[in-house]
């Protein structure tokens, strides 16, 4: 089955600082992506829709100022969370549609705890 | 917006008793709908999926009904083993082909 990479695994960073996290199908050639974000014992909720060659989708309360979306190439597509704050700590998730089966239809990343302090 | 409620939240039963997990959703036009686990920590591996045409769909010990028009979904694993203690998440699929996702049940299998 396909593979997505996810890096990093878990992060930590001073308030006012930059993250980014890559997301990186290793195996299957991915036109879009889609970013989640989890808070402890709530659901994913889907941020953005990153398109290759193109500019990403947001959600609705979604800020793209903050949450920059780039998906250069099939490969490869990055979330950096600018000026990070305490309350953006959270498990950022992303996933790619690999094509549907009687299984499902996407693949995940294994997720990036970020804690900003 | 599509609203996806789990219940239970939590259930802890002693191994080899089987399990039911309920996903209740609003919107019946879904074009599919996917049940996943997560172990802490980490993403999520998917389980099963049901078109919307169908009533259910069946992996070695998982099984999975869906009532389309009803809203809801149903997934049975048959004769629990610790290795399923995990959370499972539903997550029906809209015509956009965007994931609603519930908040999941925690099932905690006892050896």
């Amino acid at each position: 089955g396909a593979v997505v990479s996810q890096h990093p695994s878990w992060v930590i960073c001073k308030s006012g600082t930059s993250v980014k996290i890559e997301c990186r199908s290793l195996d299957f050639q991915a036109t879009t992506m889609f970013w989640y974000r989890q808070f402890p014992k709530q659901s994913l909720m889907l941020m953005a829709t990153s398109n290759e060659g193109s500019k990403a989708t947001y959600e609705q309360g979604v800020e793209k100022d903050k949450f920059l979306i780039n998906h250069a190439s099939l490969t490869l597509s990055t979330l950096t969370v600018t000026s990070a704050h305490p309350e953006d700590s959270s498990f950022y998730i992303c996933s790619v549609p690999t094509g549907y089966t009687t299984m499902g239809g996407y693949t995940f990343g294994s997720g990036t705890r970020l804690t900003v302090v | 917006k599509q609203e996806v409620t789990q219940i239970p939240a939590a259930l802890s039963v002693p191994e080899g008793e089987n399990l039911v997990l309920n996903c209740s959703f609003t919107d019946s036009a879904i074009y599919n709908l996917q049940w996943f686990r997560q172990d802490p920590g980490k993403g999520l591996t998917s389980l099963l999926l049901i078109q919307s045409s169908q009533r259910e769909q069946t992996s070695g010990r998982l099984n999975a009904s869906l009532d389309k028009s009803s809203g809801r979904s149903t997934l049975y694993i048959a004769a629990s083993q610790p290795g399923d203690s995990a959370t499972y998440l539903c997550a029906p699929e809209g015509g956009d082909y965007k994931l609603s996702f519930g908040a999941g049940t925690t099932v905690t299998v006892r050896a």
